[in-house]
């Protein structure tokens, strides 16, 4: 079993503020890295896949980087808006099977 | 839209009782996975069939039966549960070799036990 942390469990932000959270996972046999957005009463969806030491991908206002050196991974929303809340996963996978973390429940307050 | 449907959304069933979730994908992947999500407990994975062979099982109780007739359907048929399995129940499916093995996930069945 693989041991994925996130944190924090949860945030609270007001609109327009940019905020972070992170993304850890053993840095030994590691394959790749996926962060998904899950809103509630919906399918999670795929935000990134991430693969390479110092990778960093954007989607619109949301980014991620990634050290498979250390072990982490941090998500970066700018200019947070009401619609971006949602939970926050993510998920190694040294090979087919996915292990997950907890997740991190971003609200946004308008 | 994910291309992962999950049939019933919401199931309430006693503890005698024998019940069926049904998860579609229209993707074209050639795997599929079961998850269970319990609160406050990051996503388990249950089963996984590739090429509609079951690869994995998670130690999963024999209450909870799977079964893929094809690489588009898959089943999850219940009998006998416990109210400790009452939780959300996830589909997914991939594509082995692509992507990473990038999951697609279905919206889930929220299953209650009583």
């Amino acid at each position: 079993i693989l041991n994925v942390e996130q944190s924090p469990q949860s945030l609270h932000v007001q609109e327009g503020d940019s905020t972070n959270f992170t993304c850890s996972f053993p840095s030994s046999n590691f394959y790749a890295l996926h962060w998904y957005r899950w809103e509630t009463a919906k399918s999670p969806e795929a935000l990134f896949v991430m693969t390479l030491n110092g990778d960093e991908k954007k989607k619109g206002r949301i980014s991620a980087t990634l050290n498979t050196k250390e072990g982490y991974s941090y998500l970066y929303i700018k200019g947070s808006q009401p619609e971006d809340s949602a939970t926050y996963l993510c998920a190694s996978n040294p090979g087919n099977q996915f292990y997950f973390g907890t997740g991190t429940s971003l609200t946004v307050i308008p | 839209e994910t291309g992962v449907t999950q049939t019933p959304r919401h199931l309430v069933m006693g503890m005698t009782n024998k019940k069926s979730l049904k998860c579609e994908q229209h993707l074209g992947h050639n795997a599929m996975y079961w998850y269970k999500q319990s609160a406050k407990k990051p996503l388990e994975l249950m089963f996984v069939y590739n090429f509609k062979e079951q690869t994995e099982n998670n130690s999963v109780p024999s209450r909870f039966s799977p079964e893929c007739p094809n690489s588009s359907h898959l089943f999850l048929h219940l009998h006998t549960l416990q109210p400790e399995d009452s939780a959300l129940y996830l589909c997914a499916s991939s594509q082995v070799g692509q992507s990473y093995n990038e999951q697609f996930f279905g919206p889930g069945t929220r299953l209650t036990v009583l």
